[in-house]
This record gives structure tokens, sequence and C-alpha cells, in this order.
């Protein structure tokens, strides 16, 4: 399998489940990021893990929990979410992360998975 | 912090007509500027980088320039098809990446 790929691909979980969303990235990258996408929204950066370490956290609540155990991989722990979490959780990964300054790298992204909390 | 505007949410146009969709930006000057498809339900879709000192770069049937006296990028469709029916996503390439909210494309056939 090619690319970027995520999963489960659609989520409902009640306000007290435990849940995990999986992506996994076949291009050989350094670089994996969270992004949350609701209703008429712009993207919204999550989390960014470069080289398996968490360099940015955007202000995101502790119910979710970040975790990428190598390269490849890149987990998104859900815990007591609230019906505003309801969203499209997309992953996705690109060459490098630069850290500061403008950068040419482009990223590559996973389907999604559509999350709905109850 | 940097901001990235597109100002309209929908656009709906004819079969042939050339589609342009603006991308505005404020509180930043960046170095490069992406474009990105997204279709209903799936990830986005990288589509062209221009860079500051490049006015203008295409591919195939698109288009896209940049006014950094404006802090603007327009993106051009032309001859377009139903099938360029999608939303269309700008971008600052700064560290991650912050997109503009969208222009939903609906080319009428």
């Amino acid at each position: 399998e090619t690319g970027v790929t995520q999963t489960p691909r659609h989520l409902v979980m009640g306000m007290t489940n435990k849940k995990s969303l999986k992506c996994e990235q076949h291009l050989g990258h350094n670089a994996m990021y969270w992004y949350k996408q609701s209703a008429k929204k712009p993207l919204e950066l999550m989390f960014v893990y470069s080289l398996e370490e968490r360099v940015e956290n955007n202000s995101v609540p502790s119910r979710f929990s970040p975790e990428c155990p190598n390269s490849s991989h890149l987990f998104l722990h859900l815990h007591t979410l609230q019906p505003e979490d309801s969203a499209l959780y997309l992953c996705a990964s690109s060459q490098e992360y630069t850290g500061t300054g403008d950068s040419t790298d482009t990223q590559y992204f996973g389907p999604g998975t559509r999350l709905t909390v109850l | 912090s940097q901001k990235i505007e597109q100002n309209s949410e929908a656009l709906n146009i004819q079969e042939g007509k050339t589609a342009t969709l603006t991308c505005n930006y404020t509180n930043y000057s960046p170095a490069y500027l992406q474009w990105y498809r997204q279709d209903p339900g799936r990830g986005p879709v990288f589509l062209l980088l221009i860079r500051e000192n490049e006015k203008e770069k295409r591919k195939e049937r698109l288009k896209v320039t940049f006014d950094t006296t404006l802090k603007q990028s327009l993106f051009h469709i032309t001859a377009s098809q139903p099938a360029d029916s999608a939303t269309y996503l700008c971008a600052l390439s700064r560290r991650a990446l912050t997109f503009g909210s969208g222009t939903r494309l609906q080319v009428q056939p």
C-alpha cells in the first residue's frame, strides 16, 4: 500500500469511551502531523512530530494524546471527548519539518477519520 | 500570527469557463504559498507551490499567481470541467502549513 493510510475511516464514540486513531505513511518521510477539520473552518494543526519527537502542540486539550512510536506510524489516543470534538481528523506526512522559517516541503494527507462523539 | 483568507466560500461556473479563486494573507510575507485540492470526505492533495520571486506558475490547466505587494495569490483553472469540482485550499508554507478555509468550486455541465 502506498501513500498515507488512516484507520478507522469512521468512528462513533461516547463521551466516556477511549479510542485510538492510527496513521501510517509509506513514503519514507521524517515528519508527521495531525489536523482537525470542522465544518466550514480551516484545517487546524494539532500536533507535529519530527523524527519521532513531538515538536509542536498547538494548545490541544489533554483529552487528545498523540503517540509516534516510529517515523512511519502516528496515533491519536482519545478519551473523554466532547461532542464539539466531532470532526474529520487528518494525518499528513512530509519529507522534513524545518521548524523555523519558510519551507518548500509539501504535505501528503491520508483520507481522514470521520469522528462523531455522542 | 499570520492569517490567510479565501474570500469566496463557494464559486459556481459553467463548464469550459475559467475559474479564478483568491487567497489573501496578512501579518506575514511568506516565501512560498501552496495550493491543495480536497474532495468531500478525503484529505487534501497538493497541486502547486509558488515562490515569492515567481510571478506565475503553470501546470496543465492550472495557473497560480503570487503578488507580494497585494499579499494575494490567484488560482486559475482554464477550460474547467465538472471533474474540477472540489474545494481548493491555499496554505502558507511556514513551519507547518497554515491553511485558508477553502473555496468550494462547482463546475456545471
